[in-house]
C-alpha cells in the first residue's frame, strides 16, 4: 500500500512566521504535488515536482516555495505566513514522470489544516 | 486550458436510493478523467478513472461513470447508496500533455439520509 504522510494534522501559526509543511511518500514515486483545499473551490495546485530538485509552478504559487532534496520528501514553505493562507493543505504523489505519469493515480496524504492568526 | 464544473455542491439522498453526481469539463485537447472521494477528515482516494477504451468505467464501492465525449461529461453513478458513501466527491481532468496540469472541480458533498 502506498503511504503518504504529512508532518502535522493541525498547525496554528502567527502572521509573518515562516512555516514548513513536510510530506513523505514511501513508494518511490517520481511526481509529488502540493494542493490547497478551500470550501467551494476544490483543490488548487500550488507546486508540482517530477524529480529531485525539479519543480513547476501550479495555479497559485504566490507566497509559497518548495523543496525536494530527496525523492521521497517534498516540503512546502510559506516564507511569511498571512491570514489568507489559512487553509487545508494536501500533499499527493504519483508514479510516473510529468509525461509518462499523466494518467497515473494520485495518492494523497491526510492533509494539514493550517490556521494563520 | 481546461476547466471542470460540478454543478451540484450538495446532493442529499435517502439510503438505498440511486444517485448521480454530475461533472462537465471544457478542454481544447484530449484529457484523462478521474473521480476522487474524500471521506470526513481524510485525504482523497481514487474512485475510478477513464484513460481510454470502454466509455463505461467501473470503480470501487459500486460506483461507475460514463465518459460522453460529445457532451463533455463524466457523470458518476451508484444504483443504491449506503450511509458509508457520505463524503465529498471531486471530478478531475488532466490533459495528455502533462501531469502537472490537473484541474479539480469544486466538489459535491453527498449526504445520505437513513
Amino acid at each position: 500500500d502506498v503511504k503518504v504522510t504529512q508532518s502535522s494534522r493541525y498547525l496554528v501559526k502567527r502572521t509573518g512566521e515562516k512555516v514548513f509543511l513536510e510530506c513523505v511518500q514511501d513508494m518511490d514515486h517520481e511526481n509529488m504535488f502540493w494542493y490547497r483545499q478551500d470550501p467551494g473551490l476544490g483543490l488548487r495546485l500550488i507546486y508540482f515536482s517530477y524529480d529531485v530538485k525539479m519543480k513547476e509552478k501550479g495555479d497559485i504559487p504566490e507566497g509559497y516555495s518548495v523543496s525536494r532534496e530527496k525523492k521521497e520528501r517534498f516540503s512546502l514553505i510559506l516564507e511569511s505566513a498571512s491570514t489568507n493562507q489559512t487553509s487545508m493543505y494536501l500533499c499527493a504523489s504519483s508514479f510516473g514522470g510529468p509525461l509518462a505519469g499523466v494518467g497515473d493515480t494520485q495518492y494523497f496524504g491526510p492533509g494539514t489544516r493550517l490556521t494563520v492568526l | 486550458a481546461q476547466s471542470v464544473t460540478q454543478l451540484d455542491s450538495q446532493v442529499p439522498v435517502f439510503e438505498e436510493a440511486p444517485v448521480e453526481l454530475r461533472c462537465n469539463y471544457s478542454s481544447s485537447v484530449s484529457v484523462y478523467l478521474f473521480w476522487y472521494v474524500q471521506y470526513p477528515n481524510q485525504g482523497l482516494q481514487l474512485l475510478l478513472k477513464y484513460l481510454s477504451g470502454s466509455t463505461l468505467v467501473k470503480g470501487i464501492n459500486g460506483f461507475e461513470a460514463e465518459f460522453n465525449k460529445s457532451q463533455t461529461s463524466f457523470h458518476l453513478r451508484k444504483p443504491s447508496v449506503h450511509i458509508s458513501d457520505t463524503a465529498e466527491y471531486f471530478c478531475a481532468v488532466t490533459p495528455y500533455s502533462s501531469a502537472s496540469k490537473i484541474i479539480f472541480g469544486s466538489g459535491t458533498r453527498l449526504s445520505i439520509r437513513p
